[in-house]
């Protein structure tokens, strides 16, 4: 069955970096995209970013694409979300997603998700 | 960007019984690309409604999601036990995507 699961998080300074993995199973990894959703305490789900099947073409938030990269590696069916200058508001459970338009589109909604992992910034 | 509201906040209902909850949209949803999702706490969240109402993989027919333009809603008929959690409406019509603030369904 297709799995998803999340790991990386953890607490973190302001100002440091994180790198949250996503590891993938049950479903040809390398014919999908996965996006990254995170949800922060208290408020709604925020669509993060997406990297298409390939790893060629990567799409960001506006709002974060300056501090946030991902990237992935079919080789290790994991998807990689960095962040960079954490900032409070980047507290969250981060999810990752898949998309179900496989190789064809990105559909921009997600069929399967993992159960996520908390990300908490905090002196 | 388009903002997505969803009511009621809080949805209590008995098992049994009829859930309607609603989507709506600040502007018009572009072909029809909206989503729901549950969740459950501690779990991860699962696609229930796509293109506002072709059901998911292994989605029970008693889900039913319907609208278009500004305008959907989801509805669980005959609510069992393992439907009541939070659901959450999406629209992937344009290129930013955005989230409602979700519908708790509890038991009442």
């Amino acid at each position: 069955q297709v799995q998803l699961v999340e790991s990386g998080g953890g607490v973190v300074q302001p100002e440091k970096s994180l790198r949250l993995s996503c590891k993938a199973s049950g479903f040809p990894f390398g014919s999908y995209g996965i996006h990254w959703v995170r949800q922060s305490p208290g408020k709604g789900l925020q669509w993060v970013a997406v990297v298409w099947f390939d790893g060629n073409v990567k799409y960001y938030a506006d709002s974060l694409k300056d501090r946030f990269t991902v990237s992935r590696d079919n080789s290790k069916n994991t998807v990689y979300l960095h962040i960079n200058s954490l900032r409070d508001d980047d507290t969250a459970v981060y999810f990752c997603a898949r998309d179900p338009g496989g190789v064809v589109t990105l559909d921009y909604y997600f069929d399967f998700w993992g159960p996520g992992t908390l990300v908490s910034v905090s002196s | 960007e388009i903002v997505l509201t969803q009511s009621p906040g809080t949805l209590s209902v008995s098992p049994g019984e009829r859930a309607t909850l609603s989507c709506r949209a600040s502007q018009s949803v572009s072909s029809n690309n909206l989503a729901w999702y549950q969740r459950k706490p501690g779990q991860a969240p699962r696609l229930v409604i796509y293109g506002a109402s072709s059901r998911a993989f292994g989605i029970p027919d008693r889900f039913s999601g319907s609208g278009s333009g500004t305008d959907f809603t989801l509805t669980i008929s005959r609510l069992e036990p393992e439907d009541f959690a939070v659901y959450y409406c999406q629209q992937y019509g344009v290129s930013r995507i955005t989230f409602g603030q979700g519908t708790r369904l509890e038991i009442k």
